[in-house]
């Protein structure tokens, strides 16, 4: 199995900031990553897939990067109803996702 | 609209045999290059990939619960059906179906249904 690691497991920070959430693969998995949103009570919900491309829906201050086995999750200015936990999922081959990173407020 | 619910026990005793459904509408498994998965969540935790069925009949299983589960598909009914034998209080999770979707060789899951909370006790 592909291992994802995600960093960091837990971050605070403020309305306004710009986050960065970093997910590395054991091997390269070229741009086979996509980006989940979760939040209590409910089920993931899609954000980014194919490493950079944005869900139709999803605010545009969210963006996504990577290749090979480092990519980034970047919110450009947090907002309220962004604090949530986020997971990555690697889809190269049987999928396996990341332990999450949740993002609390500061 | 793409819409999955999942159905099935609350509860199961230690070492009987889970069986869940997930029943879909707004695109058929019949169809190229689609693909149902089941994802699972413990309290707290993290998510869990456990298989997956595509269009053509091919399955996919967690490498680590292989030997359990077991995965079908009813195309007429837009129904998946999960099943996982000798179920252990550790299996208390939220059972989650979702939609495989794809575009050339990249795929992702997309939607998902509500979620199930499966708890395995005595």
């Amino acid at each position: 199995d592909i291992q994802m690691t995600q960093s960091p497991s837990s971050l605070s920070a403020s309305v306004g900031d710009r986050v960065t959430i970093t997910c590395r693969a054991s091997q390269s998995i070229s741009r086979h990553l996509n980006w989940y949103q979760q939040k209590p009570g409910k089920a993931p919900k899609l954000l980014i897939y194919a490493a950079s491309s944005l869900q139709s829906g999803v605010p545009s201050r969210f963006s996504g990067s990577g290749s090979g086995t480092d990519f980034t999750l970047t919110i450009s200015s947090l907002q309220p109803e962004d604090f949530a936990t986020y997971y990555c999922q690697q889809s190269y081959s049987n999928p396996t996702f990341g332990q999450g990173t949740r993002l609390e407020i500061k | 609209q793409i819409t999955l619910k999942e159905s099935g026990p609350t509860l199961v005793k230690p070492t009987q045999t889970l069986t869940l459904t997930c029943t879909f509408s707004g695109f058929s498994l019949s169809t190229n290059g689609v693909g149902v998965g089941w994802i699972r969540q413990p309290p707290g935790k993290a998510l869990e990939w456990l298989a997956l069925i595509y269009w053509d009949d091919d399955k996919r299983y967690s490498p680590s619960l292989k030997s359990r589960l077991t995965i079908t598909k009813d195309t007429s009914k837009n129904q998946v059906v999960l099943t996982m034998t000798n179920m252990d209080p550790v299996d208390t999770a939220t059972y989650y179906c979702a939609h495989r979707n794809w575009d050339q060789l990249l795929n992702w899951f997309d939607p998902w249904g509500q979620g199930t909370l499966v708890t395995v006790s005595s």
